[in-house]
């Protein structure tokens, strides 16, 4: 069955970086982009950018421009987000999700990574 | 961009109806069908429950139903089921390859 499954639970100190990952499985990875959403604690989804499997094209959100870089490893069928300059507000659940070429929508979704930064 | 803007909360008891309004503007909810809703349980991932505003994925119970009208898409589950409390996000192409997701409703079963 189709499956994205993500890396663990990370604590990183203000100004850091991490990078989490999206393992995918069960179809072909290059046929299907994969979007990046994150959710702080107790607040609303939030839309992050993605990444043509494919072609390895990124779109970002002007929110994270300049601060995120999505990649992908099509060898490892596997998807990266790396978020710099890490300050607390960034403390949150990080999601990847499967989307079609040309839709917007997302399915499945990974299990979630928790991202905490504290100092 | 701002969230689109959903209703904080809504509640309805076992087999009524509720819907939730998700409003936007015309250079997202109004100009693409392209509108999706998502339910979270706690501590859950989300879940595709409607996707290309009215669509529903195979498995998603036919008890949920979607529309939209000019800038204000709408989710309705009818027959409320306990397993339905939940919160929900509506999200819609923003253009230029962007999304834009709701601020999120929590639905209370009484």
């Amino acid at each position: 069955q189709v499956q994205l499954v993500q890396s663990g639970a990370e604590v990183k100190k203000p100004g850091a970086s991490v990078k989490v990952s999206c393992k995918a499985s069960g179809y072909t990875f290059t046929s299907y982009n994969i979007q990046w959403v994150r959710q702080a604690p107790g607040q609303r989804l939030e839309w992050m950018g993605w990444i043509n499997a494919g072609s390895g094209n990124t779109v970002s959100s002007q929110k994270f421009q300049g601060r995120v870089t999505i990649t992908r490893d099509t060898s490892a069928n596997t998807a990266y987000m790396e978020l710099s300059s890490l300050r607390s507000e960034d403390t949150a659940v990080y999601y990847c999700a499967r989307e079609v070429v040309g839709a917007v929508w997302f399915d499945p979704w990974g299990q979630g990574t928790l991202v905490t930064v504290s100092s | 961009q701002s969230a689109l803007t959903q209703p904080r909360s809504v509640s309805g008891s076992p087999g009524q109806s509720v819907t939730i309004s998700c409003t936007g503007t015309s250079s997202n909810v109004g100009g693409y069908n392209f509108v999706s809703w998502y339910q979270q349980h706690p501590g859950k991932a989300p879940k595709l429950m409607i996707y290309d505003v009215t669509k529903r994925p195979s498995g998603v119970p036919d008890r949920f139903s979607a529309s939209k009208s000019g800038n204000t898409a709408s989710l309705t589950i009818s027959g409320l089921q306990t397993e339905d409390e939940a919160d929900y996000y509506c999200c819609s192409y923003a253009g230029s390859f962007t999304v834009l997701f709701g601020g999120g409703t929590k639905l209370t079963v009484l």
